[in-house]
């Protein structure tokens, strides 16, 4: 597509739910990123995608945190158990990889845990 | 480790005042770059620049410009005659050029541009 599309863009979920947050990164992007937003927080490296490589999870900041990119395309960002620390917005980037390239990001998906 | 840091964290200015936000970092590394994004309300990041560790000279894009030094670890980034739409949160990061190419990321400048 023409750019980073993200889904759902608001997700509100109940505590001790689990949730799917989907990324879709523009066509023929080899490296696939997930970052998070906390207030205040500025964004967090969760975890990295590169081609047909093991996926960095170093970011992921509990076991209840996992992510799979299926074809080389889209990936699925899933929060298990959620808890109310887990509200905010994460976001999605793409990029053709190699060190410096710019990368293009999705518009997030607000996670509101209540 | 790589840190960045963003000191300033709002800034008001009047329509046409000209603004500095402040982006100061760290690495031990001699090969990085770094870049500006733009978070307007809408929430989606907009890239603005990069710069790679090697090049120092200032660069300017209309009424953008930034202002990289080495010797004391900042990348500044100025708004002239900033407008309204200038209004967003702004984001310094930094990136290594060794290995993959995840963003570290700085705690954001919010800009209120008012009228």
């Amino acid at each position: 597509g023409a750019g980073v599309s993200q889904s759902p863009s608001n997700k509100v979920t109940e505590k001790g739910k689990d949730v799917e947050l989907r990324c879709d990164p523009i066509s023929g992007h080899t490296a696939l990123y997930w970052y998070r937003q906390s207030l205040g927080q500025g964004l967090e490296f969760l975890i990295y995608f590169q081609g047909n490589s093991a996926p960095d999870k170093s970011g992921l900041p509990s076991d209840r945190f996992s992510a799979e990119r299926t074809g080389g395309s889209v990936s699925t960002l899933t929060i298990q158990r959620t808890q109310q620390e887990d509200s905010a917005v994460y976001l999605c980037a793409s990029s053709l990889g190699g060190t410096g390239r710019g990368y293009t990001f999705g518009s997030g998906t607000r996670l509101t845990v209540v | 480790a790589q840190k960045v840091t963003q000191a300033q964290t709002e800034i008001s200015v009047v329509e046409k005042e000209d603004v500095t936000l402040d982006c100061v970092y760290e690495t031990r590394d001699t090969t990085y770059y770094l870049f500006w994004y733009k978070q307007p309300p809408s929430g989606e990041l907009v890239f603005l620049i990069r710069r790679n560790s090697f090049d120092e000279q200032n660069e300017i894009s209309g009424r953008y410009s930034w202002n990289f030094q080495k010797s004391t670890s900042s990348f500044n980034f100025t708004i002239t005659a900033s407008q309204v739409v200038d209004s967003a949160v702004y984001f310094c990061a930094l990136s290594l050029s060794s290995g993959y190419s995840t963003l570290t990321f700085g705690k954001g400048t919010m800009l209120l541009v008012s009228p």
